[in-house]
């Protein structure tokens, strides 16, 4: 079964510190994995995807297959980062559905 | 260019009627998916569309939900007989082809009450 972990539904820190989401998954295969924002009145919208490799408004994200991890990372958060954040993964035998977390809704503190 | 539209915005039913919740995907665009979100849970995959057939329904709650994709653009996510735990956000999403590489962008959403 596929499965996605966001184990934090509320993050909240300072303007300027470091920030961490935390992302587990379970699946048997190698997985896609992806981070989609919603921001506050708008559509969901992919941030950053394993695939590509890229750092998207300074967010980062290792895929860590020991550990089955995809954390997203920020060294200094911004108010803008204000939003919900989700995990998500696509299965790699040919399943084009994504699989989501639940969410954690991260506040960034002036 | 515009974006993945989703009609109508909010939708509110009685419980054990029909409803029709509709998705214009982006123009060009030949793969459509659905998902429903539940208030504080993540988005639930339903169906995904590659053209005008069903590549994957396995989704679907029940026999009460169908969706269709006659001409291969507009779904139409149909939902028979509504009952109060139909109450979400259903999502489209399209991209420009069935492929984990093509992103899948969202739709605004149709918020459903069911009474």
């Amino acid at each position: 079964a596929q499965r996605v972990t966001q184990p934090e539904k509320l993050l909240s820190v300072f303007k300027g510190a470091p920030v961490e989401l935390k992302c587990n998954y379970s699946y048997s295969g190698s997985p896609e994995l992806f981070w989609y924002v919603q921001y506050s009145r708008q559509r969901l919208q992919l941030l950053l995807r394993h695939i590509s490799r890229e750092s998207i408004k300074g967010f980062t994200a290792d895929l860590n297959k020991g550990e089955t991890s995809f954390h997203l990372k920020k060294p200094f958060a911004q108010e803008e980062d204000s939003a919900m954040y989700y995990c998500a993964l696509i299965g790699a035998q040919g399943a084009q559905k994504l699989v989501f977390g639940q969410g954690t809704r991260l506040t960034i503190n002036p | 260019g515009a974006g993945v539209s989703q009609t109508p915005s909010n939708k509110v039913t009685e419980k054990g009627k029909y409803v029709e919740l509709r998705c214009d995907p982006i123009s060009g665009h030949t793969a459509l998916y659905w998902y429903r979100q539940s208030l504080g849970q993540g988005p639930e995959f339903l169906i995904y569309f590659q053209g005008t057939g069903a590549a994957d329904d396995s989704g679907l709650p029940n026999d009460r939900f169908f969706a269709v994709r006659p001409e291969g653009s507009v779904s139409t996510l149909k939902i028979q007989r509504t009952e109060r735990g139909d109450s979400a956000v259903y999502l489209c999403a399209s991209s420009q082809t069935l492929t984990v590489y093509n992103e899948q962008f969202f739709g605004p959403g149709t918020r459903l009450t069911v009474l």
